[in-house]
């Protein structure tokens, strides 16, 4: 079982929309990590957010806003009012205690290809 | 402050040769990492450090090497090529740790033929 589900691999949406990207964690820990990061079109990766197992309060940056629930081990990502530079591969990460059999491991999802059209 | 830098940017190799990928930061970061990259497969990680002389193994260590003798570099070493090995590959860093924000290296592209 994958460990970070991003169930979206592709998605297109029009200038101004807005869009989520959903990603589903699995974890027996207790106390972990949650990440996002964008790869634009030329290719590095630029870390987004870091949220901590305890604060489940939601965050709104600029356009950008993530909602962390416990209770469905999800932290989806909105992004308000799209525009065509938010055209990047994002990927959504979990880092735990206790991964088994690889230890310290930040293990990342498989990403979400996001389209804007102008 | 250059951050988190990586040579080359593109190699061909012939299976069976071996090779050195680069990495190097100047943030005094403790934790280094390198991932694979593969299409529709996210981010793997190879191997890891979390301080010099030491390493471990992440997800996908086999065919690899790796030797941290100074906080600043974390050379990958890829023992005899293979066709499997063709992928875009990632060094990280981190102040802190896993558990903080990763500063990724720009990426170099390697195809093994």
């Amino acid at each position: 079982a994958q460990k970070v589900t991003q169930a979206q691999t592709e998605i297109s949406v029009v200038e101004k929309e807005d869009v989520t990207l959903d990603c589903v964690y699995e974890t027996r820990d207790t106390t972990y990590y949650l990440f996002w990061y964008k790869q634009p079109p030329s290719g590095e990766l630029v870390f987004l957010i870091r949220r901590n197992s305890f604060d489940e309060q939601n965050e709104i940056s600029g356009r950008y806003s993530w909602n962390f629930q416990k209770s469905t081990s999800s932290f989806n990502f909105t992004i308000t009012a799209s525009q065509v530079v938010d055209s990047a591969v994002y990927f959504c990460a979990l880092s735990e205690s206790y991964s088994g059999a690889g230890s310290y491991q930040l293990t990342f999802g498989k990403g979400t290809k996001l389209s804007v059209i102008p | 402050n250059a951050g988190v830098t990586q040579t080359p940017k593109f190699q061909v190799l012939k299976t069976g040769q071996s090779m050195t990928l680069q990495c190097a930061q100047d943030m005094n970061h403790e934790y280094m990492s390198w991932y694979r990259q593969d299409p529709g497969m996210g981010l793997r990680l190879i191997h890891y450090s979390v301080g010099a002389g030491i390493t471990d193994q992440g997800e996908v260590p086999n065919g690899y090497n790796v030797s941290r003798s100074t906080t600043e570099d974390f050379p990958l070493r890829l023992l005899s090529a293979a066709p499997s090995q063709t992928s875009v590959y990632f060094c990280a860093s981190s102040l802190y740790g896993r558990d903080y924000e990763q500063y990724f290296g720009p990426g170099t592209r390697l195809t093994v033929t």
